[in-house]
């Protein structure tokens, strides 16, 4: 069965430092996304991206962050320069269709990888 | 409240009992999804409910859906152990938003 695959599974960085977390989307898709849980919160969606461009963002995600789809299947997100407070888990998601039409429903479902755990000491 | 509120927070029941959690939102919605996520790992998909639909099976799982209440239901019938996980609902927004809004989870654990 397809899915998302993330790396690393756990990255650790000192603070003010550059991270790039990588995605292999699920191949067919068109939507991926970003979404971070810190530790015992919620999921928290950071960023949406289709047709080479974000559609939707949150305001968790600033300047500090960015995301690229540099070929036809990785997806990364950067942090420019890490704070503490990015220390979480970040989930990598992507699906067939966007959010928003009910007809397609079933095509907007949203897989999501396995995380990869941002450590910043 | 917040969107996509989970009670109870956390459950503890017997293998082989039902587990029922509940889910609130405030806004209106086109889909409502249940999401499995155990211990440090990614979220699985469960089950997605359309806002026209009030109740959906998928094997063991069902799902209930009030739009009149905003409110959502989980059962899990005959649980087992590897049950055990955080459960939680995703909403999003009618007007086309992208995102997935997440309520806290349920903390499911199934003794054996």
């Amino acid at each position: 069965e397809p899915e998302v695959t993330q790396t690393p599974s756990h990255q650790v960085t000192q603070m003010g430092q550059e991270v790039i977390l990588r995605c292999v989307p699920i191949s067919n898709h068109l939507y991926f996304y970003w979404y971070r849980q810190i530790l015992g919160q919620k999921v928290e969606f950071l960023v949406s991206f289709y047709n080479n461009e974000i559609s939707e963002k949150s305001e968790i995600f600033d300047d500090q962050f960015s995301v690229e789809r540099p070929d036809g299947s990785n997806f990364t997100l950067k942090i420019r320069s890490t704070k503490l407070e990015d220390s979480a888990m970040y989930f990598c998601a992507s699906s067939e269709w966007g959010v928003g039409d009910p007809a397609i429903s079933n095509k907007n479902i949203q897989y999501f990888g396995a995380g990869t755990r941002l450590s910043v000491l | 409240s917040q969107q996509g509120e989970e009670d109870p927070q956390a459950l503890s029941i017997q293998e082989g009992e039902n587990a029922t959690m509940n889910c609130s939102y405030k806004t209106s919605i086109n889909n409502l999804q249940w999401y499995r996520q155990n211990s440090g790992r990614g979220l699985v998909h469960l089950i997605l409910i359309r806002s026209n639909e009030r109740e959906k099976h998928s094997g063991r799982l069902r799902v209930t859906l009030d739009t009149s209440k905003k409110s959502s239901s989980l059962l899990i019938t005959a649980s087992r152990a590897a049950d055990t996980a955080s459960y939680f609902c995703a909403t999003d927004a009618y007007q086309g938003a992208q995102k997935l809004v997440f309520g806290q989870g349920t903390r499911l654990t199934i003794n054996p």
